[in-house]
């Protein structure tokens, strides 16, 4: 029950174009739900982060959907530029106190020119 | 501010050994977590430690193990090593036990041949 699945686990897009990853969980009492990105070399990074009293949230290009009934949510990437290339990372956590993270199996993302 | 340091970056043991690596949180963070990132696994969460004391831990088995100093340095230990434990492991640090932003070190690489 603590499992999140993320797929696809690899995607190339256009730049420009709008790259999409999705994410289920099925611990519904998850209520923080963080995308990390991580170039290589380096350790993840918080990219954009979302509670489920909201259905979205937006910065830069960067937008996360949540859908609550459906325990979904995705990351959308606009204009998405080839310095977006990168391993995404879903992830779910419980308040209450600990702060123990259940990561997706990762999204590899190149945009190609 | 200076982002979360984890000594060593790379490091190749042979089975059998036991090796100790050590994560540095960002100042004033008194969360710190530890990740194994490997191809197979993506992320998986090791343990939490919070004012000393371990909050949370992963499963993982008993080889694997930790600590927390008065002054939030952390360090983990990995007794009896065997090829399987070859992965990056990662240490994030946060300001409180409650989910807030998590920031990564950039891991230690440890092979174990």
């Amino acid at each position: 029950q603590q499992q999140v699945k993320q797929s696809p686990q690899s995607l190339i897009v256009q730049k420009g174009g709008i790259s999409i990853i999705n994410c289920a969980y099925e611990n519904t009492a998850f209520d923080y739900f963080p995308w990390y990105q991580q170039f290589p070399g380096k350790g993840p990074a918080l990219l954009i982060a979302i509670r489920p009293d909201v259905s979205e949230k937006k910065e830069g290009r960067f937008t996360i959907s949540f859908n609550k009934s459906a325990k979904q949510f995705s990351l959308h990437i606009m204009d998405s530029q080839p310095g977006d290339s990168a391993t995404y990372f879903c992830a779910a956590s419980l308040s209450g106190g600990y702060q123990k993270v259940t990561f997706g199996t990762g999204t590899k993302l190149q945009v190609i020119p | 501010k200076a982002g979360v340091t984890q000594t060593p970056r790379y490091l190749i043991k042979t089975r059998g050994q036991q090796v100790t690596l050590s994560c540095s949180p960002i100042s004033g963070h008194r969360s710190v977590s530890w990740y194994q990132q490997t191809p197979g696994q993506g992320l998986q969460f090791l343990f939490e430690y919070f004012s000393e004391t371990q909050r949370n831990k992963g499963n993982f088995p008993g080889r694997f193990s930790g600590r927390q100093f008065s002054n939030s340095r952390s360090e983990m230990n990995v007794s009896t090593l065997e090829l399987g434990d070859s992965a990056l492991y990662l240490c994030a640090s946060s300001p409180e036990l409650v989910n807030t932003e998590a920031f990564f070190g950039q891991g230690t690489r440890l092979t174990v041949v």
